[in-house]
């Protein structure tokens, strides 16, 4: 199975801040990534799938890169409501494996 | 608008059997793959299942397999989870998730989540 990694496991950021977050995969993956936010009691909600394509309805102020085994998610200046634990996913072969989540917390 | 409605969830004893469901509407349910993913208590996500649209292949977790059937009936637009063999180690909020495509393993719209629980 592809392992999947994700640093840090948390952060303390502020609204208006540009947030970073990444996620490698233990062997290459393509373009197969997505990310995922999640805020507590609630379903995942989709964000990015195909390493860097917004899902319909995501602001723009996400945004993901990266390729082969290292992937980027971006969110630039963090609203209220971006404070959540973000997950990806890599979904290039079965099983699909997600990360171990990246929690932002207000600081 | 996408709208997934899970029930079928609660309490069970270990070695009990649960059947979740997920009632679809919004799209064209035949002709997306669907998924189910767990959440254990204040752990992240683990992929259970994916059936394609059309049933033809569908695929298992390790932790699952042999114990769970995944199941769609296209003409109630509804996907099923049928869980035997219960184990404590189930004891998960169960998704289901669309797919973005006929065979795709990338869930871009989630049920609401139903929790399981084995517990004696």
């Amino acid at each position: 199975d592809i392992q999947m990694t994700q640093s840090p496991s948390s952060l303390s950021a502020s609204v208006g801040d540009k947030v970073t977050i990444t996620c490698r995969a233990s062997q290459g993956i393509n373009i197969y990534l997505a990310w995922f936010q999640q805020k507590p009691g609630k379903a995942p909600r989709s964000l990015i799938y195909a390493t860097s394509t917004l899902q319909s309805g995501v602001p723009s102020r996400f945004s993901g890169s990266g390729s082969g085994t290292d992937f980027t998610l971006t969110i630039d200046s963090l609203q209220p409501e971006d404070f959540a634990t973000y997950s990806c996913q890599q979904y290039n072969t079965y099983p699909p494996t997600f990360g171990p989540g990246t929690k932002v917390e207000v600081k | 608008e996408v709208q997934l409605l899970q029930s079928g969830g609660g309490l069970v004893l270990p070695g009990g059997s649960l059947r979740l469901s997920c009632g679809a509407s919004g799209f064209s349910f035949s002709q997306y793959a669907m998924s189910w993913v767990r959440q254990a208590p204040g752990k992240g996500l683990e992929w259970v299942s994916t059936i394609t649209a059309s049933g033809d292949n569908i695929y298992y977790s390790d932790s699952v397999r042999g114990r769970s059937t995944i199941s769609r009936d296209n003409s109630k637009n509804t996907l099923y989870l049928q869980m035997n063999s219960l184990r404590a180690e189930d004891t998960a909020t169960y998704y289901c998730g669309k797919a973005w495509g006929a065979i795709s393993k990338y869930i871009d719209n989630w049920g609401q989540g139903t929790l399981v629980t084995v517990s004696s």
